[in-house]
Protein backbone atom coordinates (compact mmCIF):
# COMPACT_ATOMS: atom_id res chain seq x y z
CA UNK A 1 0.00 0.00 0.00
CA UNK A 2 1.49 2.97 -1.30
CA UNK A 3 2.30 5.48 1.73
CA UNK A 4 2.59 9.62 2.50
CA UNK A 5 6.06 9.64 4.30
CA UNK A 6 6.98 12.11 7.16
CA UNK A 7 10.67 13.25 7.99
CA UNK A 8 11.46 13.86 10.93
CA UNK A 9 9.20 11.90 12.95
CA UNK A 10 10.37 14.50 16.48
CA UNK A 11 11.52 17.71 16.43
CA UNK A 12 12.52 19.81 19.12
CA UNK A 13 13.53 23.28 18.44
CA UNK A 14 14.54 26.44 20.06
CA UNK A 15 11.86 29.62 20.05
CA UNK A 16 12.80 31.61 17.03
CA UNK A 17 14.43 29.34 14.98
CA UNK A 18 13.58 28.39 11.37
CA UNK A 19 12.37 24.56 10.34
CA UNK A 20 11.38 22.29 7.70
CA UNK A 21 9.11 19.89 7.74
CA UNK A 22 9.40 17.24 4.78
CA UNK A 23 7.14 15.11 3.00
CA UNK A 24 6.87 12.40 0.40
CA UNK A 25 3.55 12.49 -0.61
CA UNK A 26 1.89 9.54 -2.75
CA UNK A 27 3.68 9.80 -6.44
CA UNK A 28 0.91 9.99 -8.04
CA UNK A 29 -1.58 12.07 -6.59
CA UNK A 30 -1.90 15.61 -7.18
CA UNK A 31 -3.50 17.57 -4.16
CA UNK A 32 -1.13 17.99 -1.03
CA UNK A 33 -1.95 19.62 2.39
CA UNK A 34 -1.03 20.00 5.60
CA UNK A 35 -3.09 19.86 8.60
CA UNK A 36 -1.53 20.31 12.17
CA UNK A 37 -3.18 19.06 15.78
CA UNK A 38 -2.01 20.57 19.10
CA UNK A 39 -1.82 18.31 21.68
CA UNK A 40 -5.58 17.16 23.07
CA UNK A 41 -7.46 19.56 20.26
CA UNK A 42 -8.74 18.81 16.92
CA UNK A 43 -6.67 18.23 13.38
CA UNK A 44 -6.71 21.83 11.99
CA UNK A 45 -6.24 22.18 8.06
CA UNK A 46 -3.48 24.53 7.05
CA UNK A 47 -2.86 24.86 3.42
CA UNK A 48 -4.04 22.52 0.65
CA UNK A 49 -1.46 23.20 -3.18
CA UNK A 50 -2.33 21.93 -6.29
CA UNK A 51 -0.57 22.74 -9.42
CA UNK A 52 2.51 24.00 -8.17
CA UNK A 53 0.84 26.87 -6.23
CA UNK A 54 -1.49 27.14 -2.96
CA UNK A 55 -4.84 26.76 -3.56
CA UNK A 56 -6.03 27.62 0.07
CA UNK A 57 -4.93 28.65 3.26
CA UNK A 58 -6.02 28.57 6.57
CA UNK A 59 -5.95 32.17 8.97
CA UNK A 60 -3.46 29.56 10.86
CA UNK A 61 -1.07 30.07 8.27
CA UNK A 62 0.15 33.09 7.86
CA UNK A 63 2.93 34.84 6.91
CA UNK A 64 5.63 32.52 8.99
CA UNK A 65 4.86 29.49 6.75
CA UNK A 66 5.42 28.28 3.65
CA UNK A 67 5.12 25.62 1.48
CA UNK A 68 6.92 24.22 -1.32
CA UNK A 69 7.36 21.23 -4.22
CA UNK A 70 11.16 21.39 -4.94
CA UNK A 71 11.49 18.97 -6.61
CA UNK A 72 8.59 16.79 -8.12
CA UNK A 73 8.40 14.65 -5.06
CA UNK A 74 8.81 16.16 -1.86
CA UNK A 75 6.37 18.49 -0.45
CA UNK A 76 7.87 20.86 2.57
CA UNK A 77 6.13 23.02 4.89
CA UNK A 78 8.21 25.78 6.45
CA UNK A 79 8.26 27.84 9.81
CA UNK A 80 10.15 30.68 9.48
CA UNK A 81 10.44 31.75 13.25
CA UNK A 82 8.70 29.23 15.70
CA UNK A 83 6.51 30.32 18.51
CA UNK A 84 5.92 28.10 21.06
CA UNK A 85 1.96 27.96 19.99
CA UNK A 86 3.80 26.50 16.82
CA UNK A 87 4.18 23.15 18.89
CA UNK A 88 1.90 20.73 17.54
CA UNK A 89 1.96 17.45 15.43
CA UNK A 90 2.23 18.45 11.88
CA UNK A 91 0.06 16.01 9.54
CA UNK A 92 0.91 16.01 5.65
CA UNK A 93 -1.85 14.38 3.01
CA UNK A 94 -2.48 13.93 -0.91
CA UNK A 95 -4.72 12.18 -2.63
CA UNK A 96 -5.45 12.11 -6.15
CA UNK A 97 -8.77 13.48 -5.95
CA UNK A 98 -11.60 13.34 -3.43
CA UNK A 99 -13.34 10.95 -3.99
CA UNK A 100 -9.91 8.84 -4.00
CA UNK A 101 -10.07 9.60 -0.38
CA UNK A 102 -7.16 11.71 1.75
CA UNK A 103 -4.19 9.46 2.51
CA UNK A 104 -1.94 11.11 6.11
CA UNK A 105 1.32 10.69 6.68
CA UNK A 106 2.15 8.78 10.66
CA UNK A 107 2.85 13.05 11.37
CA UNK A 108 6.24 15.21 12.72
CA UNK A 109 6.04 16.23 16.14
CA UNK A 110 7.33 19.74 16.69
CA UNK A 111 8.54 20.92 19.80
CA UNK A 112 9.53 24.81 20.54
CA UNK A 113 11.32 25.52 24.11
CA UNK B 1 -19.60 28.15 8.75
CA UNK B 2 -18.79 24.38 8.23
CA UNK B 3 -18.78 22.27 11.60
CA UNK B 4 -18.23 18.63 13.15
CA UNK B 5 -19.83 17.36 15.98
CA UNK B 6 -18.29 14.33 17.83
CA UNK B 7 -20.83 14.78 21.11
CA UNK B 8 -18.67 11.72 23.49
CA UNK B 9 -15.62 12.52 24.17
CA UNK B 10 -14.92 9.33 25.64
CA UNK B 11 -16.67 6.03 25.47
CA UNK B 12 -15.59 2.62 27.22
CA UNK B 13 -16.71 -0.52 25.87
CA UNK B 14 -16.40 -4.41 26.70
CA UNK B 15 -14.21 -6.63 24.43
CA UNK B 16 -16.88 -8.49 22.16
CA UNK B 17 -19.34 -5.92 22.67
CA UNK B 18 -21.48 -3.46 19.62
CA UNK B 19 -19.86 -0.43 19.69
CA UNK B 20 -21.55 3.10 17.81
CA UNK B 21 -19.43 6.34 17.86
CA UNK B 22 -21.48 9.63 16.32
CA UNK B 23 -20.60 12.35 14.27
CA UNK B 24 -22.99 15.14 13.20
CA UNK B 25 -21.80 17.47 10.96
CA UNK B 26 -23.19 21.29 9.40
CA UNK B 27 -22.18 22.01 5.90
CA UNK B 28 -23.86 24.16 3.58
CA UNK B 29 -23.21 21.62 0.64
CA UNK B 30 -23.05 17.97 -0.25
CA UNK B 31 -20.33 16.93 2.06
CA UNK B 32 -18.15 13.62 1.74
CA UNK B 33 -17.39 12.07 4.53
CA UNK B 34 -14.59 9.89 6.56
CA UNK B 35 -13.68 8.24 9.63
CA UNK B 36 -10.02 8.20 10.80
CA UNK B 37 -8.37 6.32 13.45
CA UNK B 38 -5.50 7.20 15.12
CA UNK B 39 -3.34 5.44 17.55
CA UNK B 40 -1.26 7.28 20.04
CA UNK B 41 1.54 9.12 18.47
CA UNK B 42 0.70 7.66 15.11
CA UNK B 43 -0.64 9.14 12.10
CA UNK B 44 -3.71 8.68 11.20
CA UNK B 45 -5.44 5.89 9.05
CA UNK B 46 -8.53 6.10 6.91
CA UNK B 47 -11.36 3.61 7.84
CA UNK B 48 -14.00 4.15 5.54
CA UNK B 49 -15.55 7.16 3.06
CA UNK B 50 -18.81 8.21 1.67
CA UNK B 51 -19.21 9.89 -1.35
CA UNK B 52 -22.23 9.21 -2.86
CA UNK B 53 -24.80 6.29 -3.43
CA UNK B 54 -25.22 3.43 -0.98
CA UNK B 55 -25.15 5.25 2.27
CA UNK B 56 -23.87 2.56 3.93
CA UNK B 57 -20.48 1.82 3.88
CA UNK B 58 -18.33 -0.95 4.78
CA UNK B 59 -14.37 -0.25 6.00
CA UNK B 60 -11.79 -1.89 6.95
CA UNK B 61 -11.36 -3.70 10.43
CA UNK B 62 -14.79 -4.88 10.37
CA UNK B 63 -16.43 -0.56 10.56
CA UNK B 64 -18.98 0.25 8.70
CA UNK B 65 -20.74 3.69 8.71
CA UNK B 66 -24.64 5.00 7.73
CA UNK B 67 -24.72 8.39 6.07
CA UNK B 68 -28.20 10.05 7.18
CA UNK B 69 -28.53 12.90 5.23
CA UNK B 70 -32.07 14.19 6.95
CA UNK B 71 -29.88 13.50 10.44
CA UNK B 72 -26.74 15.06 9.11
CA UNK B 73 -25.20 12.35 10.81
CA UNK B 74 -22.64 9.64 9.93
CA UNK B 75 -22.15 7.03 12.92
CA UNK B 76 -19.63 4.83 12.68
CA UNK B 77 -20.32 1.06 14.05
CA UNK B 78 -18.82 -2.03 14.65
CA UNK B 79 -20.74 -5.32 15.71
CA UNK B 80 -17.77 -6.72 18.03
CA UNK B 81 -14.92 -4.88 19.47
CA UNK B 82 -12.00 -6.05 20.08
CA UNK B 83 -8.98 -4.78 22.11
CA UNK B 84 -6.92 -3.42 19.22
CA UNK B 85 -9.76 -0.83 18.51
CA UNK B 86 -8.56 1.03 21.50
CA UNK B 87 -7.72 4.02 19.69
CA UNK B 88 -8.90 7.85 19.18
CA UNK B 89 -11.15 8.17 16.15
CA UNK B 90 -11.88 11.27 14.59
CA UNK B 91 -15.06 12.38 11.34
CA UNK B 92 -14.09 14.39 8.92
CA UNK B 93 -15.83 15.77 6.53
CA UNK B 94 -15.33 17.82 2.89
CA UNK B 95 -16.77 19.52 0.34
CA UNK B 96 -15.73 20.42 -3.37
CA UNK B 97 -17.64 23.69 -2.78
CA UNK B 98 -15.21 24.43 0.02
CA UNK B 99 -12.11 23.70 -1.74
CA UNK B 100 -12.06 20.10 -0.81
CA UNK B 101 -9.98 20.40 2.56
CA UNK B 102 -10.92 18.84 5.18
CA UNK B 103 -12.94 19.56 8.58
CA UNK B 104 -12.36 16.85 11.64
CA UNK B 105 -14.34 16.27 14.55
CA UNK B 106 -12.68 16.68 18.08
CA UNK B 107 -12.60 13.16 18.08
CA UNK B 108 -13.67 10.24 20.29
CA UNK B 109 -11.40 8.28 22.66
CA UNK B 110 -12.03 4.81 22.57
CA UNK B 111 -11.04 2.32 25.92
CA UNK B 112 -12.33 -1.09 25.34
CA UNK B 113 -12.04 -3.21 28.81
CA UNK B 114 -11.80 -6.78 29.06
Amino acid sequence: EPEVTQTPSHQVTQMGQEVILRCVPISNHLYFYWYRQILGQKVEFLVSFYNNEISEKSEIFDDQFSVERPDGSNFTLKIRSTKLEDSAMYFCASTMGESYGYTFGSGTRLTVV
Amino acid sequence: AQSVTQPDIHITVSEGASLELRCNYSYGATPYLFWYVQSPGQGLQLLLKYFSGDTLVQGIKGFEAEFKRSQSSFNLRKPSVHWSDAAEYFCAVGAREYGNKLVFGAGTILRVKS
